[in-house]
Formats: structure tokens, sequence, C-alpha cells
């Protein structure tokens, strides 16, 4: 079984839709991250996490939002889609007690915003 | 501002040849370097890593080396085999002003490699 799960790994919506992307973990780390990857860009933190009471921007937060429901579960939202936000989106754990800044990845949300 | 760079959007190799990847960064307050690969339709994978401390790390294959006074690292393959194809990241993390990024990685655009049986 995946440690880092996402659903869904496809999705096609139209502008102005509110999507939300789930991550769910069974790692049993505190940290859990959102990034988008565009070609050309390489990946991009749009939010972190430390614990579910703390949660960040990171350098490309505008139009999403985030909830971190339980320690496992840290989901994206885009409360209105818009095209420039069709990526490909990666959730991420890790766990600073072990190793410093290894993050494991999800195997990927490809988004669409027609 | 890409504070971290990779020049060479692809690179092709023969099999059992050096694959070289480079990776440049800005940043003088990055102090911990990783490289991770990616197969299409999977997430990126941890491959190795190298902290400011130390110029060279090694693990299998798979020898990073970092120079620091040229804000400068890469990553050598050795030898390279096909299932090595993938697209490779530079990443890089430091301890900014107010605590800790640890976990806080930043990325370089990728490299393509193809590696030729």
């Amino acid at each position: 079984d995946a440690d880092v799960t996402q659903t869904p790994r496809n999705r096609i919506t139209k502008t102005g839709k509110r999507i939300m992307l789930e991550c769910s973990q069974t790692k049993g780390h505190d940290r859990m991250y959102w990034y988008r990857q565009d070609p050309g860009l390489g990946l991009r933190l749009i939010y972190y996490s430390f614990d579910v009471k703390d949660i960040n921007k990171g350098e490309i937060s505008d139009g999403y939002s985030v909830s971190r429901q339980a320690q496992a579960k840290f989901s994206l939202s885009l409360e209105s889609a818009i095209p420039n936000q069709t990526a490909l989106y990666f959730c991420a754990t890790s766990d600073f007690q072990r190793e410093r800044s290894t993050l494991f990845f999800g195997p990927g949300t490809r988004l669409t915003v027609l | 501002d890409q504070q971290v760079k990779q020049n060479s959007p692809s690179l092709s190799v023969q099999e059992g040849r050096i694959s070289i990847l480079n990776c440049d960064y800005t940043n003088s307050m990055f102090d911990y370097f990783l490289w991770y690969k990616k197969y299409p339709a999977e997430g990126p994978t941890f491959l190795i890593s190298i902290s400011s401390i130390k110029d060279k790390n090694e693990d299998g294959r798979f020898t990073v080396f970092l120079n620091k006074s040229a804000k400068h690292l890469s990553l050598h393959i050795v030898p390279s085999q096909p299932g090595d194809s993938a697209v490779y990241f530079c990443a890089a993390s430091g301890v900014y002003a107010g605590g800790t990024s640890y976990g806080k990685l930043t990325f370089g655009q990728g490299t393509i490699l193809t590696v030729h049986p």
C-alpha cells in the first residue's frame, strides 16, 4: 500500500468551479505539504503544515486554501478554479525527527481547468 | 527569482557511460541539498542528499558533489542504466530568519535524463 495517497488522480473541471484535492498518509509524519509542478518551473510550494494547528502559506498560495483535518489528512482547495491552475499537484510529508528535509511525495493529481 | 536552477532541460547518454546533472543556487542560506528522481505518473522520490559541511556524498552508483564557493552541485551516475531515465530535480533547504525551514524545499526546474541502451 502507498504511504502517501492522493485523490483524485486526474480531474478535469471548468473555470469558476470549486475543487478539492485530498491527501492521506500512513507514514505517521507530522509535516505535510502541497506542491505544484509546471513545465519549466519545477515544483513550487503552495502550503505547508507542521502539525494539525499549524498551517502556513508557501510561495504561491494565492487562489488556494488548505485544511488539515487530522495528522494524516491534508486537503487543498481551489475556491474558484482558473485555467492557469492547470498543473500537476503533489502532496508530500516529512518527519523532521528522523531525517532533515527529506520529503515523501504522493503520486500526484493532474488537474486541468478549462 | 529562481533560486535553484537546472540549466539543462535534457541530457542524453549511452548506457554504461557517466551521466552528469548540474544545479546552481543563489541563496547563501541554503545548507542542505537533495536530488529527487521522478518517473512518469509517479511522485518524486528521494535519491541522495548532501550537507554543506561536506563536498561529496556517495551512494552506490550515485555521487553528489557540492562546490559551495561556486554555489554549484552536480549529480554523477556511473554507470548509467536505461532504468535511470527519468526527470531529476535538484532541491535545497536552509534555516531562515525566524526559525527552521526544514522540509520547505526549493526545487530546480528539472532535467530529463534519457539513457540509451
